[in-house]
């Protein structure tokens, strides 16, 4: 079982590009979670998506960015026109239900997003 | 709205030493996670307290949860420098899981 799968682990942008982050989750696991972590910082809910549901967007800023987690393929978390600001560490967790439950989430190892 | 508060953020102790970390959550959850970070690294599990009363020990980490005061606490026992990193708690609430800010700890000789 190869865990949640994050790619790419860094990512670097130019301001004003679009960033595109992956997220493949434990095999059985049909729950994904993206936080964000900016430096030194705690994890910041972003979005809660089920196989080609959005069940909570609630953490997720209402311009650029966007997640998708299709029938088929990974988990998507989309960041256009990026900006300064959005440099930090985004990570994906993934579980069997929709929620903590017994085990908790599974978290994948991140992609540290930097803006240049 | 939820929130979940630890303390103390920063924490450095001499190795040997015993300490509590706090955290405190201001909804109802029969649910809360402890996690590890190293700098640069994800996060890993290390306590899944899933009823009032629970404790969970491993090595020289253990866990309780008070679900009626919405307090779990992370207590360090003889702390070691492997010890050293960012412990997580996290409430369960509904469909998701919101965290603490963390609290950074290190272990100095």
């Amino acid at each position: 079982n190869a865990g949640v799968m994050q790619n790419p682990r860094h990512l670097v942008r130019r301001r004003g590009q679009e960033a595109r982050l992956r997220c493949s989750p434990m095999k059985g696991h049909s729950h994904v979670y993206w936080y964000r972590q900016l430096p030194e910082e705690g994890l910041k809910f972003m979005v809660y998506l089920q196989k080609e549901n959005i069940i909570d967007e609630s953490g997720m800023p209402k311009e650029r960015f966007s997640a998708e987690f299709p029938k088929e393929g990974p988990s998507i978390l989309r960041i256009q026109q990026v900006v300064r600001g959005d440099s930090a560490a985004y990570f994906c967790a993934s579980s069997p239900l929709g929620q903590g439950g017994s085990h908790g989430y599974t978290f994948g190892s991140g992609t540290r997003l930097t803006v240049v | 709205e939820l929130k979940v508060e630890q303390n103390p953020l920063f924490l450095s102790m001499q190795e040997g030493k015993n300490y509590t970390i706090y955290c405190n959550y201001s909804t109802t959850s029969d649910r809360l996670y402890w996690y590890r970070q190293d700098p640069g690294k994800s996060l890993e599990s290390l306590f899944v307290l899933l009823s009032n009363g629970a404790v969970k020990q491993e090595g020289r980490l253990m866990a309780s949860l008070d679900t009626k005061a919405r307090l779990s606490t992370l207590h360090i026992t003889a702390a070691v420098h492997d010890l050293s990193a960012t412990y997580f708690c996290a409430v369960d609430i509904a469909d998701d899981m919101r965290f603490g800010a963390g609290t950074r700890l290190t272990v100095k000789p």
